[in-house]
């Protein structure tokens, strides 16, 4: 299994608090990306990164800010949290496809964490 | 922009068939095609990737086929087991950028009965 590991993986708290989640992995893979999970909207990409301090958003990025400041980790934070942003959120993890003849860009995920806004 | 669409949404068999699974996208133009397994509670485990240019992998008791042309990737699993219960969804990468989305199907979830 791909070494990566989110915390925390459970989360209540409350409308209007700030939030971050962390992804943190042993893999060395430059491009990391952070989705969230729903019921009747599947995995939608929230934000993306490639490489340290490289970012760009996804196309449910409102309400959400991520930061890179090492490969191996990579933040996400809610800034004044909603009851729209309960969600299960996972990281995933990628090489970039084609830079080398093993990249295939297979993406690799996170076990998940899982966070209720009440 | 890529749709992916997976039929039927649930799937119920009895142990020991073979079956398909389905995932169909609207734009041929496609990087590769990744298939999932995801277990209640849990994250994705990668399961099978086809480049664009492959035309099927196998792993084990799993076969996965692609056909761009026709916008079509299907799962086979054969001698299904009890053990095989999950969701299983297809991704299409539309090209090798970062952010170039993969997109997801919305899942198939898969019950094998003893």
């Amino acid at each position: 299994d791909a070494g990566i590991t989110q915390s925390p993986r459970h989360k209540v708290t409350e409308t209007g608090t700030p939030v971050t989640l962390r992804c943190h992995q042993t893999e060395n893979h430059r491009y990391m990306y952070w989705y969230r999970q729903d019921p009747g909207h599947g995995l939608r990409l929230i934000h993306y990164s490639y490489g340290v301090k490289d970012t760009d958003k996804g196309e449910v990025s409102d309400g959400y800010s991520v930061s890179r400041s090492k490969t191996e980790d990579f933040l996400l934070t809610l800034e004044s949290a909603t009851s729209s942003q309960t969600s299960v959120y996972f990281c995933a993890i990628s090489e970039p496809p084609g830079t080398a003849f093993a990249n295939t860009g297979e993406l690799f995920f996170g076990e998940g964490s899982r966070l209720t806004v009440l | 922009k890529q749709e992916v669409t997976q039929i039927p949404a649930a799937l119920s068999v009895p142990e020991g068939e073979n079956l398909v699974l389905n995932c169909s996208f609207t734009d041929s133009a496609i990087y590769n095609l990744q298939w999932f397994r995801q277990d209640p509670g849990k994250g994705l485990t990668s399961l099978l990737l086809i480049q664009s240019s492959q035309r099927e992998q196998t792993s084990g008791r799993l076969n996965a086929s692609l056909d761009k042309s026709s916008g079509r990737s299907t799962l086979y699993i054969a001698a299904s087991q009890p053990g095989d219960s999950a969701t299983y969804l297809c991704a299409v990468r539309s090209d090798n950028n970062a952010g170039n989305m993969l997109t997801f199907g919305g899942g198939t979830r898969l019950m094998v009965k003893p």
